[in-house]
């Protein structure tokens, strides 16, 4: 089984809202990864946990706030976004992070968030 | 740094013929995974093969197969008797060890090739 399950699947808020994106795994994996995704393009790597703690965050603005309560979950809080940040939230998950075969990252259906 | 570059933004064919998707990388280490992941229309990547840098064997699933070239720099993907369920993106990411990263690896993808399968 290589599932990865986020929730909710659609999202739609306003610029004062604060909202959670979830995101959970029983791989027993334990990196977790987001990224986001404009249209048409690639994914590109906002936060990666570690062994439930924070690894990589790539410069995302704090309106993005990461959490990972346990190893088989990770939410990504979100307040004050702007329209800009509509696009689809993707979670990853892989053994490790470590090169190899434990890297193999299994990604979620993503959240398809839209910002009005 | 590393670099992945997919040339091919989109390309249409007919069912059941053949397809290739180009794919060259660019790296300094000599230790690197290739990968290939689908995305279709409903949003999540799928992951379809990874390829580590010391094995040039070429590897068949199905319909699926795939050439690894060093001299070339090239990790291409042949569809065989495509099907419309073949429609989708399709991303290829390379991952090679990165200080700045935590000392981790990560994937670096290339722009993606949008391929449509016409019945």
């Amino acid at each position: 089984d290589t599932e990865v399950t986020q929730t909710p699947k659609h999202l739609v808020m306003g610029m004062t809202n604060k909202k959670s994106l979830k995101c959970e795994q029983h791989m027993g994996h334990r990196a977790m990864y987001w990224y986001k995704q404009k249209a048409k393009k690639p994914p590109e790597l906002m936060f990666v946990y570690s062994y439930e703690k924070l690894s990589i965050n790539e410069s995302v603005p704090s309106r993005f706030s990461p959490e990972c309560p346990n190893s088989s979950l990770l939410n990504l809080h979100l307040h004050a976004l702007q329209p800009e940040d509509s696009a689809l939230y993707l979670c990853a998950s892989s053994q490790d992070l470590t090169g190899g075969a434990k890297n193999i990252q299994y990604f979620g259906a993503g959240t398809r968030l839209s910002v009005l | 740094a590393q670099k992945v570059t997919q040339a091919q933004t989109e390309i249409s064919v007919v069912e059941k013929e053949d397809v290739t998707l180009d794919c060259v990388y660019e790296t300094r280490d000599t230790t690197y995974y290739l990968f290939w992941y689908k995305q279709p229309p409903s949003g999540e990547l799928v992951f379809l093969i990874r390829r580590n840098s010391f094995d040039e064997q070429n590897e068949i699933s199905g319909r699926y197969s795939w050439n690894f070239q060093k001299s070339t720099s090239s990790f291409n993907f042949t569809i065989t008797a495509s099907q419309v369920v073949d429609s989708a993106v399709y991303f290829c990411a390379l991952s090679a060890y990165s200080p700045s990263g935590a000392g981790s690896y990560q994937l670096t993808f290339g722009k993606g090739t949008k391929l449509s399968v016409i019945p």
